[in-house]
């Protein structure tokens, strides 16, 4: 059973740093790209950041690029989203999300159940 | 980056069938058949639903549909239950490698 737990959520100040990170289990980690979604209090979602099997590949949304950096320990079976320079605008719930398919991204079927980060002074 | 734009909210009877719209330009929608569809109860992660526009994942029941016709896709859900009232995001590719998704509709079941 694919299983997804995030972690690390909190309370920051405006222009603090935090990591959240996301443990995964059920399958095999490193052949999928995997990816950071978030969902500001009773908003739709937003896709974040996205990093492939290997790590070697990431992708970012306008709003976050600069600022969060995604990575990955395969070993570890563990996603992290490091997020710096944090803005109001960036509370949300913040999940993970495997990808469908091997090799390819954009497809979101397994989701852990969300971690939400707080930025207010 | 803009969202893709479905209505805000849309309601039906059981045993009617529904549709929700998912309205981009030829940048995400219309140029690419990479959209997907996620169910979402209040206070649960989504549950991915549609792929490659019509596709179902194992485990979804045959009742939900979707289409695509210009910059507009569209998630039909036949049949409709008590269960089936939710949240519904559409997805989409985005050019730049970045990925977007629908401002998100309530769906009623009256």
């Amino acid at each position: 059973e694919v299983q997804l737990l995030e972690s690390g959520g909190g309370l920051v100040q405006p222009g603090g740093s935090l990591r959240v990170s996301c443990e995964a289990s059920g399958f095999t980690f490193s052949s999928y790209a995997m990816n950071w979604v978030r969902q500001a209090p009773g908003k739709g979602l937003e896709w974040v950041s996205v990093i492939s099997g290997n790590g070697g590949t990431t992708y970012y949304a306008d709003s976050v690029r600069g600022r969060f950096t995604i990575s990955r320990d395969n070993p570890k079976n563990t996603l992290y989203l490091q997020m710096n320079s944090l803005i109001a605008e960036d509370t949300a719930v913040y999940y993970c999300a495997k990808d469908h398919r091997l090799g390819s991204y954009g497809y979101f079927d397994y989701w852990g159940q969300g971690t939400l980060v707080t930025v207010s002074s | 980056q803009s969202a893709l734009t479905q209505p805000a909210s849309v309601s039906g009877s059981p045993g009617q069938s529904i549709t929700i719209s998912c309205t981009g330009t030829s940048s995400d929608v219309g140029g690419y058949n990479y959209v997907s569809w996620y169910q979402q109860y209040p206070g649960k992660a989504p549950k991915f639903m549609i792929y490659d526009v019509s596709n179902r994942p194992s485990g979804v029941s045959n009742r939900f549909s979707g289409s695509k016709s210009g910059n507009t896709a569209s998630l039909t859900i036949s049949g409709l239950q008590a269960e089936d009232e939710a949240d519904y995001y559409c997805s989409s590719y985005r050019s730049s490698s970045t990925w977007v998704f629908g401002g998100g509709t309530k769906l009623t079941v009256l």
